[in-house]
């Protein structure tokens, strides 16, 4: 089956540092997506890249869709203590009127204040 | 909040047990999904409705039942589980060609 491959697993940094962490694919996708999930809870969108080669942001987060629609990264700047969590990418395919998600295996971010 | 609603939030059954899960969206999405999430492994793909219609059963065993009414609720029975179901189910929400939602998830102990 499709597999994503997520890097680095986990990341430990200072108050302030900025992080940044990618997702590649032997498969093509039409789009990128990257969630935030913290403990006991579902995962959150932070941002949903639909073209590529399209670099969006939100706020300090910014993605980016690789041209070969094969990756994708996603960098945090001055990061804070509510950074903290498992961040994950998804890649999106069409089917049959709904969408089918692959998921990285997750990077875990912690930060030291 | 996200606009896709799981209950119970905590679930714990024994392997005779029959329970069922339910999701419940407001957003007016034509799609609902079940994602299931192991400890160590990747969110992985159960099932996929698309207007009450299943497209899509990613080689789940049938004590998983899933069962989709109309496009806003969701719901997935549960009997004769093994220890090895235990985890995060995740149901998810998404119009066409937008990304997917989640609720907070139903952590469920199989004992």
């Amino acid at each position: 089956g499709q597999q994503l491959n997520q890097s680095p697993q986990s990341m430990f940094i200072q108050e302030g540092e900025d992080v940044s962490m990618n997702c590649t694919s032997s498969s093509i996708f039409n789009t990128w997506l990257w969630y935030k999930q913290d403990p006991g809870e579902g995962p959150v969108l932070l941002i949903a890249l639909y073209k590529a080669g399209e670099l969006t942001s939100n706020g300090r987060l910014t993605a980016q869709f690789g041209i070969t629609r094969k990756d994708s990264f996603l960098n945090i700047s001055a990061s804070i203590p509510s950074d903290v969590g498992i961040y994950f990418c998804a890649g999106q395919s069409e089917y049959r009127g709904a969408q089918k998600l692959v998921f990285g295996q997750g990077t875990r971010l912690t930060i030291n204040p | 909040e996200t606009g896709v609603t799981q209950t119970p939030r905590h679930l714990v059954m024994g392997m005779t047990n029959k329970k069922s899960l339910k999701c419940e969206q407001h957003l007016g999405h034509n799609a609902m999904y079940w994602y299931k999430q192991s400890a160590k492994k990747p969110l992985e793909l159960m099932f996929v409705y698309n207007f009450k219609e299943q497209t899509e059963n990613n080689s789940v065993p049938s004590r998983f039942s899933p069962e989709c009414p109309n496009s806003s609720h969701l719901f997935l029975h549960l009997h004769t589980l093994q220890p090895e179901d235990s985890a995060l189910y995740l149901c998810a929400s998404s119009q066409a060609g937008r990304s997917a939602f989640f609720g907070q998830g139903t952590r469920l102990t199989v004992v």
